[in-house]
Formats: C-alpha cells, sequence, structure tokens
C-alpha cells in the first residue's frame, strides 16, 4: 500500500513565523504535490515537483516555497506566516506513467494566529 | 473560469435512492478524469477512474462525455456510508484539477 505521511496533524504558529511542512511518500512516486483547501474553494494547488530538485509553481504559490532534495520527501515552506495562510494542507504523489491516481497525505490543520 | 465545476449540493438523500453527480471541464484537452471521496475530516481517496466508455464499480457507475466535457458518478442503492463529498478530479499534463465537491448526506 501506498503510504504517504505528513509530519503534523495539527499546527498553530504565530503570524511572522517560519513554517515547515514535512511529507514522505515510499512508494518511489516522481510527482509530489501541496495543496490548500478551504471551505468552498476546494483543493487549490500549491507547489508540485517532478522530481529531485524539481518544482513548479501551482495556482496560488504567492506566499510558499518548497524543496525536494530527496524523492521521497516534499517539504512546504511558508517563509513568514500570515492569518490568511491558515488552512488544511494536503500532500499528495503520484506515479508518472501510472493509472494517473494520486495519494493523499492525512493532511496537516495549520492555524496562524 | 474554473477548470473543473461542480454542483456542490449538499445533496440529502434516503437509503436506497439512486443519486447522480455531474462534473463540467472547461480544458478539452483532458486526459484523465477520476472521482474522489473524502470523508468529514479525512484526506481525499480514489474511488474510481473514469473512461470513456462508462465503467461500474458495485452501485457506482461512472460517465465521460467528451463531447460535451462533462462527467458523471451515479450512486445506487445508498447507503449511510456513502455520506461523503465527491469530488471530480481532472488530469492535465500530470497536473490534477480538482472540482470543490458535492456534498452527500444519506439519511435513515
Amino acid at each position: 500500500d501506498v503510504k504517504v505521511t505528513q509530519s503534523s496533524r495539527y499546527l498553530v504558529k504565530r503570524t511572522g513565523e517560519k513554517v515547515f511542512l514535512e511529507c514522505v511518500q515510499d512508494m518511489d512516486h516522481e510527482n509530489m504535490f501541496w495543496y490548500r483547501q478551504d471551505p468552498g474553494l476546494g483543493l487549490r494547488l500549491i507547489y508540485f515537483s517532478y522530481d529531485v530538485k524539481m518544482k513548479e509553481k501551482g495556482d496560488i504559490p504567492e506566499g510558499y516555497s518548497v524543496s525536494r532534495e530527496k524523492k521521497e520527501r516534499f517539504s512546504l515552506i511558508l517563509e513568514s506566516a500570515s492569518t490568511n495562510q491558515t488552512s488544511m494542507y494536503l500532500c499528495a504523489s503520484s506515479l508518472t506513467g501510472g493509472s494517473g491516481e494520486q495519494f493523499f497525505g492525512p493532511g496537516t490543520r495549520l492555524t496562524v494566529l | 473560469r474554473k477548470e473543473v465545476e461542480q454542483d456542490p449540493g449538499p445533496f440529502n438523500v434516503p437509503e436506497g435512492a439512486t443519486v447522480a453527480f455531474n462534473c463540467t471541464y472547461s480544458n478539452s484537452a483532458s486526459q484523465s478524469f477520476f472521482w474522489y471521496r473524502q470523508d468529514c475530516r479525512k484526506e481525499p481517496k480514489l474511488l474510481m477512474s473514469v473512461y470513456s466508455s462508462g465503467n461500474e464499480d458495485g452501485r457506482f457507475t461512472a460517465q465521460l462525455n467528451r463531447a460535451s466535457q462533462y462527467i458523471s458518478l451515479l450512486i445506487r442503492d445508498s447507503k449511510l456510508s456513502d455520506s461523503a463529498t465527491y469530488l471530480c478530479v481532472v488530469n492535465l499534463s500530470n497536473q490534477f484539477y480538482f472540482g470543490t465537491g458535492t456534498s452527500l448526506t444519506v439519511i435513515p
């Protein structure tokens, strides 16, 4: 079974703090994604990566950066957290050329005070 | 314009009912299509892929109409455990585009 894990289920940070969200997958997937999910807006893509050290901006990259130093790990960084970044953050991975299915981690509920 | 649009509902149906969800997508070059299910406070999980010929998995039937750019999901004989949010997902060039989800509650 594919497993995608995220470093925290719940996180509370203060405005201006630097925040790291970690995601690890154990199935050697090339593609990894970070989304945020907000009521009424659905899942919105922040960044994605097709390979180690590669990254592409999604629909809402502002205020975020990412790092992919190893194939299994994709980190999302909030350089200076703001209250409008309070959200559910979901990491996902998928295999290039596979069925196209994405596998999601359990999510991190981030609250910025 | 959103890449994927679906009626948010909510749909409240009695047990045993048949319910259908529709979804439209804007890019005709979209390559693959899926329905995901998301339970409250959980991550989305694949329910089924959607193929041009239509496909069925037990009580669930998915259809794709490329000409009209819409995808449908039919649930027959609804169970209480079907209560969830159903997300329509479209894949284009390895990027995934999600609808906002349709909420279904099956009532005893």
